[in-house]
């Protein structure tokens, strides 16, 4: 079965530093992978997918992620972060028709970015 | 113009009162889903159709019955509402199974009280 592990629930950081959010997903079949953020109080909004093609994957507010297959991670990073980009930020997998195109998403990673 | 609009945003209701949440999509998607947002911001699919059938129940208790007049529209009805159900409730849609990404409304934050 899918699953989907967020490594951390919570990441502080200073406003203009680089961050790394972690994600490792298991699946025994080809996946589409995607980031969404919501800020509080609101839906969920895509940043970036992987769906085939390039490994780097470029997504928006200068968000990109890395899809590595031999190590099921699909990390998602900024070189620069602004206080507007705190948010929760969910990783989520999907097996495409095959399972009805449902999302399965990661426990979510909480980025608090600080002036 | 809203993509993914549900109505209402907002929903406080009793223990045993019974409740239904509207979604909508003008994205001419032939799939739309429900999804659960629990207090710890879990999220899990709940319901998934597609151009009107139902593709996924994902053993939801059936006292939630999803409804579906045309590929538009979703609406989800709760019968006998209990504190658990209290939870955020997002609505989806996207053109086919699952390979392009799922569009979201809102939300609507449901509180059983």
């Amino acid at each position: 079965a899918q699953s989907v592990t967020q490594l951390d629930s919570q990441v502080p950081v200073f406003e203009e530093a680089p961050v790394e959010l972690r994600c490792n997903y298991s699946s025994s079949v080809s996946v589409y992978l995607f980031w969404y953020v919501q800020y509080p109080n609101q839906g969920l909004q895509l940043l970036l997918k992987y769906l085939s093609g390039s490994t780097l994957v470029k997504g928006i507010n200068g968000f990109e992620a890395e899809f590595n297959k031999s190590q099921t991670s699909f990390h998602l990073r900024k070189p620069s972060v602004h206080i507007s980009d705190t948010a929760e930020y969910f990783c989520a997998v999907s097996e495409g028709d095959n399972q009805g195109g449902k999302l399965i998403f990661g426990q979510g990673t909480e980025l608090s970015v600080k002036p | 113009d809203t993509a993914v609009s549900q109505t209402p945003k907002y929903l406080v209701t009793q223990m045993g009162n019974d409740k239904s949440i509207k979604c909508e999509q003008n994205l001419g998607h032939d799939t739309m889903y429900w999804y659960k947002q629990d207090s710890k911001k879990f999220l899990k699919i709940m319901f998934s159709y597609n151009n009107k059938e139902l593709i996924i129940n994902e053993t939801v208790p059936n006292r939630f019955s999803p409804k579906s007049p045309d590929k538009a529209h979703l609406n989800l009805h709760i019968n006998s509402l209990e504190l658990g159900d209290s939870a955020v409730y997002f609505c989806a849609s996207s053109p086919h199974g699952g390979n392009t990404e799922a569009f979201f409304g809102q939300g609507t934050r449901l509180t059983v009280v």
